[in-house]
């Protein structure tokens, strides 16, 4: 079955910075990439998504890349606000089946 | 885009006894699917409900601890059996759904579940 690996577990930026979030993935059949913003006591939201004939996407200040030959997909967010501070969580679809990379604790200082 | 509530919201629990959470969908759908999220951490999925037949559980989840209904395509509920303090966790039902040309997650608000 599939595997994702994100990376890393928590990152810490100042306001305006820059975010970068890493996921693998290990199932070569996988199409559909979410990635998912939790702020605390919430339920998770879809905020992008890119499928694999894609290479890029873009919404705002957040964009997703793929690269399916090396099988990883980042998530950047720029012009970091502290509202962006949350657990983002990548995921990878195989044959209908999602599965959640580990999740990245983003603090966002103001 | 599907609206999903969970019941309880939250609760408190003995250990050895069993708790059943109801999740309740405003639309039909195939499939449902119950999550597990400890805290700061992301969603482990348990299994996928079926309507109709038995629900697939994902490894390390057996039926006897999670016995899961699927009564109709609306609703579901996961039951946690004989729970015990590391069943501590949120607990979150999902549906899919298509837009625009793909499948979309939708999650309920979750189930907060403390055992002492």
């Amino acid at each position: 079955g599939e595997n994702v690996e994100q990376h890393p577990s928590t990152l810490s930026v100042q306001e305006g910075d820059s975010a970068v979030i890493k996921c693998t993935y290990s199932d070569s059949a996988s199409n559909y990439f979410p990635w998912y913003k939790q702020e605390l006591g919430k339920r998770p939201q879809l905020i992008i998504d890119i499928r694999s004939n894609v290479g890029e996407k873009k919404d705002q200040r957040i964009a997703v890349t793929l690269n399916k030959t090396a099988k990883h997909f980042s998530l950047h967010i720029t012009e970091t606000q502290p509202e962006d501070s949350a657990v983002y969580s990548c995921g990878g679809t195989s044959y209908g089946k999602l599965t959640f990379g580990q999740g990245t604790i983003l603090t966002v200082h103001p | 885009s599907a609206v999903i509530s969970q019941k309880p919201s939250r609760d408190i629990c003995q250990r050895g006894t069993s708790l059943t959470i109801q999740c309740q969908v405003d639309s039909q759908v195939t499939m449902m699917f119950w999550y597990r999220q400890q805290p700061g951490q992301s969603l482990t999925l348990i299994a996928t409900a079926n309507q109709g037949s038995e629900a697939t559980y994902e490894s390390g989840f057996v039926i006897d601890k999670f016995p899961i209904s699927r009564p109709n395509l609306t609703f579901s509920t996961l039951t946690v059996s004989n729970m015990s303090p590391e069943d501590s966790s949120i607990y979150l039902c999902s549906v899919e759904e298509g837009l625009a040309g793909g499948l979309e997650q939708f999650f309920g608000p979750g189930t907060r579940l403390t055992v002492l």
